[in-house]
């Protein structure tokens, strides 16, 4: 159980495209969805935290307008890379979690296999 | 500031061979650790999770550590296989309001015949 899924898993395209990520909760309603950039032989960085139905909340640092979050659903949650250039080249990562009632919550992250972006 | 550190970065072994792999984290309050296993070029997968009053966790043949007072976690990995080559994160959970995650830098494991 507890699935996620991210599409596509990899996207390559030309600097000023803007590239839609799906990130889908298979068998669960995901009340809160997280998204991550992962850089070469580091760690995730969170990036952003999204609830059902609220504006997301993004981590210092991390531009709103460039990275458009959607969670509009239970099981559904995107990530727009506007404008896309080279430097937005990167490994993006979304976990979801089945929290209720808030952040004190032992529930694990499930994560997608992630998207590998490249921007030429 | 909260932080997780990982030892080693990197650690090739044999097959068949344990290892252990070490976290230390500042983080506080504290909530729980988890530990995840990350296949390159995949998402990281959840092996064990422990909270404030469990000291070991185990699943298969990964068992977690937790000392809680000196705020270190270690996983230990038994009879080593191949497929065990992968990047292993620990990953801290805060308490409070604010209670996000740190995450490792992670251990890269290599299991070579």
């Amino acid at each position: 159980g507890a699935v996620v899924s991210q599409h596509p898993s990899r996207v390559i395209c030309k600097s000023g495209t803007s590239v839609k990520i799906e990130c889908r909760s298979l068998d669960f309603q995901a009340t809160t969805m997280f998204w991550y950039r992962q850089f070469p032989k580091q760690s995730l960085m969170l990036m952003a935290t999204s609830n059902e139905g609220s504006k997301a909340t993004y981590e210092q640092g991390v531009e709103k307008d460039k990275f458009l979050i959607n969670h509009a659903s239970l099981t559904l949650s995107t990530l727009t890379v506007t404008s896309a250039h080279p430097e937005d080249s990167s490994f993006y990562i979304c976990s979801a979690s089945y929290a209720p009632y808030g952040t004190y919550s032992n529930q694990p992250q499930h994560f997608g296999d992630g998207t590998r972006l490249s921007i030429l | 500031k909260n932080q997780v550190e990982q030892s080693p970065q990197s650690l090739i072994i044999l097959e068949g061979k344990n290892c252990t792999l070490q976290c230390n984290y500042t983080v506080s309050p504290f909530s729980n650790l988890r530990w995840y296993k990350q296949d390159t070029g995949r998402g990281p997968v959840s092996l064990t999770i422990m909270t404030f009053s469990e000291n070991t966790k185990s699943n298969g043949r990964y068992t977690a550590t937790l000392d809680a007072d000196t705020k270190q976690s270690s996983l230990h990995i038994t009879a080593s296989q191949l497929s065990d080559s992968a990047s292993y994160i620990c990953v801290v959970r805060g308490g409070g309001t604010a209670s996000k995650l740190t995450f490792g830098t992670g251990t890269r494991l290599q299991v070579t015949l």
